[in-house]
């Protein structure tokens, strides 16, 4: 079984800064691990996904994440955050997506 | 090239009427998938198919709901009778490959469904 955690309902930044939005995993075998972001009234877009090689992988819109073995994490990051980026995203694993709750990020002028 | 598409994009219904929801997925593409997204709930697997066959509906909440995929491109996911509690929006998403976890799933843009 393959199962995530978003330990943050919301993450608020300002525009310009860095972002991280944080995913841990729980999974029995080789993690499959994806994100993906909702924009208000609209489907969920794929971002980005790691099934192996190397721990950073780089995706859409300039959003990259590192997988972390030893800490069982996948967190989200971009190195500067634009007000565009204000969504919601969702970590999920598997291929019957288990989605985590979802982080709201807000990127604030 | 055209994306998963899903009909109606918004749909009210009244206690106990039957509701039909239809999804057409990526050409090509052999796996299909059915989501629903609330407030209380989050985002949860319904059913999922694989070169149109059920692989598991172990989501699915109760009887009310059922899933067909008669052909390669259109399922539909059936609601009878609907209850207020089913309102929600209903994703669904289609994926190609050789079902081994890897595949990038495509969502398409939903049904809002509003029971009254």
């Amino acid at each position: 079984a393959q199962s995530v955690a978003q330990p943050e309902d919301q993450v608020n930044v300002a525009e310009g800064n860095p972002l991280t939005v944080k995913c841990t995993y729980s999974v029995s075998g080789n993690p499959y691990l994806f994100w993906y972001v909702q924009y208000p009234n609209r489907g969920l877009q794929f971002l980005l996904k790691y099934i192996t090689g190397d721990n950073l992988v780089k995706g859409s819109y300039g959003f990259e994440a590192e997988f972390n073995k030893s800490q069982t994490s996948f967190h989200l990051k971009k190195p500067s955050a634009l007000v565009s980026d204000s969504a919601l995203y969702f970590c999920a694993a598997g291929y019957a997506l288990n989605f985590g709750k979802g982080t709201s990020l807000l990127v604030t002028p | 090239d055209a994306g998963v598409i899903q009909s109606p994009r918004h749909e009210v219904t009244e206690m106990g009427q039957e509701v039909t929801l239809r999804c057409k997925p990526i050409s090509g593409h052999n796996s299909l998938f059915w989501y629903r997204q609330t407030m209380m709930r989050g985002l949860e697997l319904l059913i999922y198919f694989n070169n149109n066959v059920p692989i598991d509906d172990s989501g699915m909440p109760e009887d009310r709901f059922s899933a067909k995929m008669p052909n390669a491109s259109f399922s539909t996911l059936k609601i009878q009778p609907s209850e207020p509690r089913d309102s929600a929006v209903y994703f669904c998403a289609s994926s190609f490959g050789l079902f081994g976890g890897q595949e990038t799933q495509y969502f398409g843009p939903g049904t809002r469904l509003l029971v009254l």
